[in-house]
């Protein structure tokens, strides 16, 4: 059974640094894409970055770029998400989904953790 | 920056079909997928590449995608189909979702 369990969250002062890890099992992560997407409270789904299966390219929305970094241990079946200079406006869950592809659709994702930003 | 618009609502009666619309500029040379959320629940593909479904999604649920507009069709909506629906496509190496639509069986 696949699954992903994100871990990470929590509150944090505006313009502090936070890491989101996502651990995945039932498949071999090394073959997929990985990504995070969030959902501020009462509000849609909006993708924040992709990373390859090797982490050998990685991409980002234009409202984290600079202050977020996507990784991952494959060795370890884990997903990052370091997250910094954070703002109010990045108060979201977080998700991690797997992806099939370059452009695929995300087929599995995971039960998301909080990220709170407020002083 | 490419835009997903979708109507905020749909409602449709038990039974029926509903059909909720996803539009962008030349939407039909993408390829375009529906998610599912129900309340407090984590997100769930129902529609990939404009009308493949995945295995466990009920055939009720079906999708076209061409010109400007990508539809998702619920034929036979039952209670459980209550839920926010959203189209997501690529641009470029960027996902783009679109608003959502929540869908009110009643």
């Amino acid at each position: 059974e696949v699954q992903l369990v994100e871990s990470g969250g929590g509150l944090v002062q505006p313009g502090g640094s936070l890491r989101l890890s996502c651990v995945a099992s039932g498949f071999t992560s090394s073959n997929f894409w990985m990504h995070w997407v969030r959902q501020a409270p009462g509000e849609g789904l909006v993708w924040v970055s992709r990373i390859f299966s090797d982490g050998s390219s990685t991409s980002y929305a234009d409202s984290v770029k600079g202050r977020v970094t996507i990784s991952r241990d494959n060795a370890k079946n884990t997903l990052y998400l370091q997250m910094n200079s954070l703002r109010a406006e990045d108060t979201a869950v977080y998700y991690c989904a797997r992806g099939l592809g370059a452009r695929s659709s995300l087929d599995y994702w995971g039960q998301g953790t909080l990220v709170t930003v407020s002083s | 920056s490419y835009e997903l618009t979708q109507p905020p609502s749909v409602s449709v009666s038990p039974g029926q079909t509903a059909s909720i619309t996803c539009s962008g500029d030349k939407l039909g040379n993408k390829y375009v997928c529906w998610y599912q959320q129900k309340p407090g629940q984590s997100p769930v593909l129902v529609i990939y590449e404009d009308n493949k479904r995945p295995s466990g999604i009920p055939e009720r649920f079906s999708g076209s995608n061409s010109g400007n507009t990508a539809t998702l069709t619920i034929s036979g909506t039952q209670a459980m189909d209550e839920a926010d629906y959203y189209c997501q496509a690529w641009d470029s190496t960027t996902a783009v979702f679109g608003g959502g639509t929540k869908l009110t069986v009643l």
